[in-house]
């Protein structure tokens, strides 16, 4: 079974389309989070839920807007894509927001904007 | 303020080579604690180590072995007799406790390119 999922894993859309991309994870975590990875490889952390509370909240665009319905999901909504938006976004959780905890990663989205 | 310096942005090394990946961080917390990831092409990316800032004793797993020197504020990664499989994007990872939220601070990356 996989520990943490997002559907989809591809994504090809044009600009100012609003889409959205799911992320669940079964491990039982409390804390969930979304990264950007750009093209050059760079990962950069964009939220964190902990029992569906917002914790961490980057300077993102608020085209960008994640809701976590439970503690197992944590879904990222975009509105008004733009060709910046083109990336692979990673979900992933932990046991507790602390610095010690590792972090699952999910597969990724890759979402391409045309 | 927290950072991460991964200075080799690539590195090709031959089958059955030692290579060392380096890691430098930056950082005014005592406590903190400092990860390695891996990310083959595949694209996921894997939990390979967590090393806390109190225990400075190297880790050896395999053919991977890992030293942690506070003196230079390095964390560095060495594979002995490397493989075509650990070809991947390697990241260098560094969390704190006083910053009252707890996150990743990833480095750039090293990617490793082991050649048959």
């Amino acid at each position: 079974d996989t520990a943490v999922s997002q559907t989809p894993k591809y994504l090809v859309t044009q600009m100012g389309n609003d889409k959205s991309i799911k992320c669940e994870q079964n491990l039982g975590h409390d804390t969930m989070y979304w990264y950007k990875q750009d093209s050059k490889k760079f990962l950069k952390i964009m939220f964190s839920y902990n029992n569906k509370e917002l914790i961490i909240n980057e300077t993102v665009p608020n085209r960008f807007s994640p809701k976590s319905p439970d503690k197992a999901h944590l879904n990222l909504h975009i509105n008004s894509l733009e060709l910046g938006d083109s990336a692979v976004y990673f979900c992933a959780s932990s046991q507790g927001g602390g610095a010690r905890n590792e972090q699952f990663f999910g597969p990724g989205t890759r979402l391409t904007v045309l | 303020a927290q950072k991460v310096t991964q200075a080799q942005t690539e590195i090709s090394v031959v089958e059955k080579e030692d290579v060392t990946l380096d890691c430098v961080y930056e950082t005014r917390d005592t406590t903190y604690y400092l990860f390695w990831y891996k990310q083959p092409p595949s694209g996921e990316l894997v939990f390979l180590i967590r090393r806390n800032s109190f225990d400075e004793q190297n880790e050896i797993s395999g053919r991977y072995s890992w030293n942690f020197q506070k003196s230079t504020s390095s964390f560095n990664f060495t594979i002995t007799a490397s493989q075509v499989v650990d070809s991947a994007v390697y990241f260098c990872a560094l969390t704190g406790t006083t910053s009252g939220t707890y996150k990743y601070i990833f480095g750039t990356g090293t990617r490793l390119k082991v050649l048959a």
